[in-house]
């Protein structure tokens, strides 16, 4: 499998412009989750789904954020408008439940994002 | 949340043993310790998990104290590839909301 596929691998944009982050998970996984990095914040869970239905949204830091799945191969993180203080490495994950302690997440290669 | 406790930083010297340390002196009896690790400009990788048994793979060990309270992550000879944020991660096994929280990890510093 080729793991984690996330696009643009670098986005630089201007504060006001939307953005749009896309991932798509490995395939027959369950689970997936976007996490944003800062070195201020460290690594934060913004919002995860399990079979494509958002299951906790609580991390999402405003509503300028969004973030849906419409299939199980696919999801996008969207910010509108965007703001400097948006900037960061953006990753996804995904995980495959098999009950238990069966929920090893794996990572994709992250977006780095650069608001000017 | 992150409910573990790890210092900020460690040294090792290459092909030395390396024990990361980790504090969770409220853990619950049905959370999992889980270590991740996060090599520079790459998203965290799985290292190891165990419930109350020390458990070996072939990139780390993790010896959990008896009470629980306490786990050790052990590179057993530490290369230049292994300097890395090692994370350790409380993930609740009876909860199937599957979401981790990361704390703040371990530097680690391999000197060659």
């Amino acid at each position: 499998d080729a793991g984690v596929i996330q696009s643009p691998r670098h986005e630089v944009t201007e504060m006001g412009q939307e953005v749009t982050l896309r991932c798509k998970p490995i395939s027959g996984h369950d689970y997936l989750f976007w996490y944003r990095q800062t070195m201020m914040r460290g690594l934060e869970l913004l919002i995860y789904f399990n079979n494509n239905v958002p299951i906790d949204d609580s991390g999402m830091p405003e509503d300028r954020f969004s973030a849906k799945m419409p299939n199980a191969s696919f999801s996008t993180l969207k910010i509108q408008p965007s703001e400097p203080r948006d900037s960061a490495v953006y990753f996804c994950a995904s995980s495959l439940w098999r009950g238990g302690d069966s929920d090893t997440q794996y990572f994709g290669p992250g977006t780095r994002l650069t608001v000017l | 949340d992150a409910k573990t406790t790890q210092p900020n930083s460690m040294e090792s010297n290459e092909e030395e043993p390396v024990h990361l340390p980790c504090n969770h002196s409220t853990i619950s009896g049905t959370d999992y310790i889980h270590w991740y690790r996060q090599l520079p400009s790459q998203g965290p990788e799985y290292v190891i998990h165990g419930l109350t048994s020390n458990v070996n793979n072939r990139m780390a060990s993790l010896a959990i104290a008896e009470d629980r309270k306490s786990s050790t992550l052990i590179l057993h000879r530490a290369t230049l590839r292994d300097a890395a944020v090692y994370y350790c991660i409380l993930r609740d096994g009876g909860n199937t909301g599957n979401q981790f929280y990361f704390g703040t990890g371990t530097s680690l510093t391999v000197i060659p």
